[in-house]
């Protein structure tokens, strides 16, 4: 169990450009999942994924954000024209399935700082 | 909707002290509660968990939470405070049957004096 890894820890672009950050669940997790957290906030969820498939997107994922899982293990966020109220960390999270009797296990988080 | 409320956002303790963390949440049913701690420019750790049966959950570094139906709490405790406790804490909610997102709370921040 090597953990969930996220790359890269620290973000710094100007308005208006895209990121993209990546992140590696546990292996043998088929969930994984995208949170974004402010200062001075508790996380708040964007969405998951279950192997591949996207089955939930929270309404803080507007339509300058998108998030991949193509082949259910790795993923990416993608934040294209960004804004400067899309500072913040981003966490990812993965778990084993289940009925949600299953922890998620979180990253270290990409913290994005829009100049 | 599911909500979390944690009242307490700064906390400080002296060390060796004793430590509760007050959790209260709203949900249609029992859900599943867990509580996270996070360190500065970290991710969050899982402390503990509780799904069903017995109340009082035991979790890592010595904590524990109990959750109680009627007040519609989880609160977090420790019966003596190290100065490595020093971090955030979060409590969270998780849907049942068919667990996908959590809702976490603004979280407290434990400060703790030597």
């Amino acid at each position: 169990d090597t953990g969930v890894s996220q790359d890269p820890r620290h973000k710094i672009t100007k308005r208006g450009q895209n990121v993209t950050f990546r992140c590696d669940p546990i292996s043998e997790h088929n969930r994984l999942y995208w949170y974004r957290q402010t200062l001075g906030q508790g996380p708040e969820f964007l969405t998951y994924f279950q192997n591949e498939a996207q089955l939930e997107k929270s309404r803080l994922l507007s339509d300058r954000f998108s998030a991949e899982r193509p082949k259910g293990s790795f993923s990416t966020l993608e934040i294209q024209r960004t804004e400067q109220g899309d500072s913040a960390m981003y966490l990812c999270a993965s778990s084993l399935g289940g009925n949600g009797n299953q922890p998620q296990h979180f990253g270290d988080g990409t913290r994005l700082s829009i100049l | 909707a599911q909500s979390v409320t944690q009242p307490d956002i700064h906390i400080t303790v002296s060390e060796g002290a004793s430590l509760e963390l007050r959790c209260n949440y709203s949900y249609g049913a029992t859900p599943y509660l867990f509580w996270y701690v996070q360190s500065p420019g970290q991710g969050l750790q899982l402390l503990l968990k509780y799904f069903s049966g017995d109340t009082l959950v035991q979790g890592i570094k010595g904590f524990e939470a109990e959750f109680k139906r009627s007040q519609s709490s989880f609160n977090l405790r420790k019966p003596s405070v190290h100065w490595s406790d020093a971090a955030e804490y979060f409590c969270a909610v998780g849907p049942t049957g068919g667990g996908n997102k959590l809702t976490f709370g603004t979280g407290t921040q434990l400060k703790v004096e030597l």
